[in-house]
């Protein structure tokens, strides 16, 4: 069975500093990991996504995130925030080739003036 | 292109009654998927439909019970409803099976009263 655990429930920065937002992931087989965001009231838009091509993918809105075998990690950064990006996030493992999704608990980013 | 859409967008029901929620999928997408998502928790994946066939079902009771029509679009329904069925429900939909990147509609959010 698979499952994400996102390790902070609220992370808070400044604009224009780094977002960290931290996961790691468990899977009995090769994992496909995403990143989704939500907006308040709103659904859920696809950040990126890693299906066993580069460790390294980027995403949109400056967004990217390292996929660690060894650390079973798939952390989501950004070198310089903006207040737009103040949101829900949620990592998500699939097994590859099926389409459910598993989610995490979300992490709420504040980004602050 | 239009996104996914789903109705109604609000909807309030009392213990015990029925609810039908629906979804139209991308033009062209014939993979459709339902969640969960109660207030403060990640989505849970309920059912997801490919080409009219169910090809995966969540940890759901049997009240929970979809299908997908001819043009692709789908609907969810809830019987004897409870309480612990408030939740937003969320519609995504894909291309095709398997890892296939999956578009999520703003949702349907249901009361129960």
């Amino acid at each position: 069975a698979q499952s994400v655990t996102q390790l902070d429930s609220h992370v808070s920065v400044s604009e224009g500093t780094p977002v960290l937002l931290r996961c790691n992931y468990s899977s009995s087989y090769s994992p496909s990991l995403f990143w989704y965001v939500q907006h308040p009231n709103k659904g859920l838009q696809l950040l990126l996504k890693y299906t066993s091509a580069a460790t390294l993918v980027k995403g949109i809105n400056g967004f990217e995130a390292e996929f660690k075998k060894s650390e079973t990690s798939f952390h989501l950064t950004k070198p310089s925030a903006h207040m737009s990006d103040a949101a829900e996030y949620f990592c998500v493992v699939s097994e590859r080739g099926f389409q459910k999704l598993v989610f995490g608990t979300g992490t709420r980013l504040l980004v602050s003036p | 292109d239009t996104g996914v859409t789903q109705s109604p967008t609000h909807l309030i029901k009392t213990r015990g009654q029925q609810v039908t929620l629906r979804c139209s999928p991308i033009s062209g997408h014939k993979s459709v998927s339902w969640y969960q998502q109660v207030l403060g928790q990640g989505p849970q994946f309920i059912f997801q439909y490919y080409e009219k066939e169910e090809r995966g079902r969540g940890n759901f009771p049997d009240r929970f019970s979809a299908r997908q029509f001819p043009n692709y679009s789908s609907e969810l329904n809830v019987n004897a409803l409870l309480l612990g069925d408030s939740a937003l429900y969320l519609c995504a939909s894909s291309y095709r099976d398997g890892n296939q990147p999956q578009h999520f509609g703003d949702g349907t959010r249901l009361s129960i009263l």
